[in-house]
């Protein structure tokens, strides 16, 4: 089946510290991969997106490289802020079309 | 492009009582899914139609869950005889195919309290 594995927060960082959440999935075919981001009170937004083995998606500092060699995804930035702090889910998309499949969500609280 | 619009925002209900939920997809978007959030989880896959035709749904939904697209524009959502362990965050997403990917939006979702 498909499936999204996430690391458990929450991550707790000073401001301009570098960020990795770890994500790995298990997935039929050649999934296209997503992070969305979740602030406060709000909706989930489309952070970045890759549909292809080793395509970098990138936005607002964040990067994450779709890795099939070892089924990962993970999100880096190389310096947050505190307007970064969110909850950021993993997901993938099977064949690239479909539902989406989320992980359970990492929380992120960045202090000043 | 206004984005997603759910409504209402938020919605508390009486176990047993009927409740309707309303999205509007961004416009030239073909595809509308929904989804249930709960407390400290990922959302979960309801259904998702293309224009009007309903494609999947989940197990998740069951008897008691409806959704419709009528015109291929807006959807509904009904649930009927709410139970306490239908209180989440339902959210809905449109998107269109390009490129072979289909990116889903979201809306802000609509939170149901049942009491």
């Amino acid at each position: 089946g498909n499936s999204v594995t996430q690391m458990e927060g929450p991550v707790t960082l000073s401001e301009e510290a570098f960020l990795t959440i770890n994500c790995t999935y298990t997935a039929t075919g050649y999934p296209s991969l997503f992070w969305y981001v979740q602030y406060p009170g709000e909706g989930l937004q489309l952070l970045l997106k890759a549909t292809k083995a080793d395509d970098k998606g990138s936005n607002k500092g964040f990067e994450a490289t779709y890795r099939k060699e070892t089924t990962s995804f993970h999100l880096e930035k190389g310096s947050v802020q505190v307007s970064d702090s969110a909850v950021y889910f993993c997901a993938l998309s099977p064949l690239g079309f479909q539902k989406l499949v989320f992980g359970t969500g990492t929380r992120l609280l960045v202090s000043p | 492009d206004t984005g997603v619009s759910q409504d209402p925002r938020h919605k508390i209900t009486k176990r047993g009582q009927n409740v309707t939920f309303r999205c509007d997809p961004i416009s030239e978007h073909n595809r509308l899914y929904w989804y249930r959030q709960t407390l400290g989880q990922g959302p979960e896959f309801l259904t998702y139609f293309q224009n009007e035709a309903q494609l999947e749904k989940s197990r998740l939904l069951s008897d008691r869950f409806s959704a419709e697209r009528p015109k291929g524009s807006f959807s509904t959502l009904e649930i009927q005889r709410t139970e306490q362990g239908d209180s989440a965050m339902y959210l809905c997403a449109s998107g269109e195919i390009v490129l072979s990917t289909d990116t889903q939006y979201f809306g802000p979702g609509t939170r149901l309290t049942v009491l």
